[in-house]
């Protein structure tokens, strides 16, 4: 069982290119996030999604979408990147509802915008 | 929103014992979470709170004080592979978790 994967693992970016960050995972968790972690801020969402075909905002949304048209995958998009979204990408999965579901968490993607 | 504080760096000796505070203000709160993060890798979930009181698990323990807006992660009989990043989340109604910064712990011999 792999749990969550994430592509690229790291990689660097041209201003104004786009770029699609993956997220997959096989444990049939209904809840999906993306964070950005970034020193001293700590991890701060992006984008969420409480079951597929559904989307939210999360506290730092703009310049980035996202999509959810199965379980298993939620990728991010940078429709056209810039320097200050340079920051380490973590995708996250919980069971929907319940009170002790924690997120588990995906090994996360370094990206250089530059 | 949430507002949530803890210390950004602890340093502590092998063998003693830790104590990282989280304080926190939110408009919903439905529970807090602890993780631990090394370098360079994901978070994993240590623990869960969402009544008042203490849980404990193994070497880890976690108070939670809602009317106070306060948290604690108690790590005891600290060996050296405890040295990471130790995130207080605050969870709100819709599912959401908002993190600290973190807080660095150094274990030293």
């Amino acid at each position: 069982i792999a749990g969550i994967t994430q592509a690229p693992t790291s990689q660097i970016l041209a201003a104004g290119r786009r770029m699609t960050l993956r997220c997959t995972q096989d444990m049939r968790h209904n809840a999906m996030y993306w964070y950005r972690q970034d020193l001293g801020l700590g991890l701060r969402l992006i984008h969420y999604s409480n079951t597929a075909g559904t989307t939210g905002k999360g506290e730092v949304p703009d310049g980035y979408s996202v999509s959810r048209a199965n379980t298993d995958d939620f990728p991010l998009t940078l429709a056209s990147a810039v320097p200050s979204q340079t920051s380490v990408y973590f995708c996250a999965s919980s069971p929907a509802g319940g009170s002790y579901n924690e997120q588990f968490f995906g090994p996360g993607t370094r990206l250089t915008v530059l | 929103g949430q507002n949530i504080d803890q210390p950004t760096e602890m340093t502590a000796t092998e063998g003693a014992i830790v104590q990282i505070n989280c304080t926190y203000q939110t408009s919903g709160f439905n529970g807090l979470f602890w993780y631990q993060q090394h370098a360079g890798e994901a978070p994993t979930f240590l623990s869960y709170n969402v009544l008042d009181g203490l849980e404990e698990k193994g070497r880890f323990s976690s108070f939670l004080s809602r009317s106070k807006g306060y948290s604690y992660l108690l790590l005891k009989e600290l060996q050296m592979k405890d040295s990471a990043s130790y995130l207080c989340a605050v969870r709100d109604r819709d599912y959401k978790l908002s993190f600290g910064a973190g807080t660095t712990v150094t274990v030293r011999a």
